[in-house]
């Protein structure tokens, strides 16, 4: 396992679809985490799974954002009905959980959506 | 609100001098302070972190201050290298959670 993997990297919709993201994190870590990332800003938190369950939710995340982890391993992020500013890169980090050295997040790559 | 605070969109520093990143925060709560790195097309990998108790830590070319009184925390990396060019945020961790800076955009002349 060479880190956490985000598909696809890179993603075109017209605005009103739906798309989803895909995480696959660390495999040995329990908490999953997303962000967003829009130009020129750091990434901004929208939610956290501690293995299956969600534990906090941003504002940020309105009603047509929706986050899964159902078996506590891969997490998916589905938009409904995007928006042009829903148009960022989608960032998925892991870490072990309680008693890791705080705040190292493994990251991945990041999934870039841009609405039409 | 913002609760961490980037005022350098970008730095240029020469290679084999230090590099000075700053950073002001808000927020009282945070327990630890960390710096990230990200290079393009990359997700940000962690690089250091500091307690909330603590005013310095060092790792290699690496050490981050942090003045509490002030609510502001630095990065020194000396010497500066061409590998170093990137972009740098701060971050501050609490309530399981991490809050990133803007970013400052380090590039290393050589």
């Amino acid at each position: 396992d060479t880190g956490v993997s985000q598909d696809p990297r890179h993603k075109i919709t017209k605005r009103g679809q739906n798309v989803t993201f895909r995480c696959d994190p660390i495999s040995e870590h329990n908490r999953l985490y997303w962000y967003r990332q829009t130009l020129g800003q750091g990434p901004e938190f929208l939610t956290y799974f501690q293995n299956e369950a969600q534990l906090e939710k941003s504002r940020l995340l309105s009603d047509r954002f929706s986050a899964e982890r159902p078996k506590g391993s891969f997490s998916t992020l589905e938009i409904q009905r995007t928006e042009q500013g829903d148009s960022a890169m989608y960032l998925c980090a892991s870490s072990l959980g309680p008693g890791e050295r705080s705040g190292e997040l493994f990251f991945g790559e990041g999934s870039r959506l841009t609405v039409l | 609100d913002q609760q961490v605070k980037q005022n350098s969109p970008s730095l240029s520093v020469q290679e084999g001098r230090i590099s000075i990143l700053n950073c002001d925060y808000t927020n009282s709560m945070f327990d630890y302070f960390l710096w990230y790195k990200k290079y393009p097309a990359e997700g940000p990998t962690f690089l250091i972190s500091i307690s909330s108790i603590k005013d310095k830590n060092e790792d290699g070319r690496f050490t981050v201050f942090l003045n509490k009184s002030a609510k502001h925390l630095s990065l020194h990396i000396v010497p500066s290298q061409p590998g170093d060019s990137a972009v740098y945020f701060c971050v501050g961790q609490g309530a399981q959670k991490l809050v990133f800076g803007q970013g400052t955009r380090l590039t290393i002349n050589p």
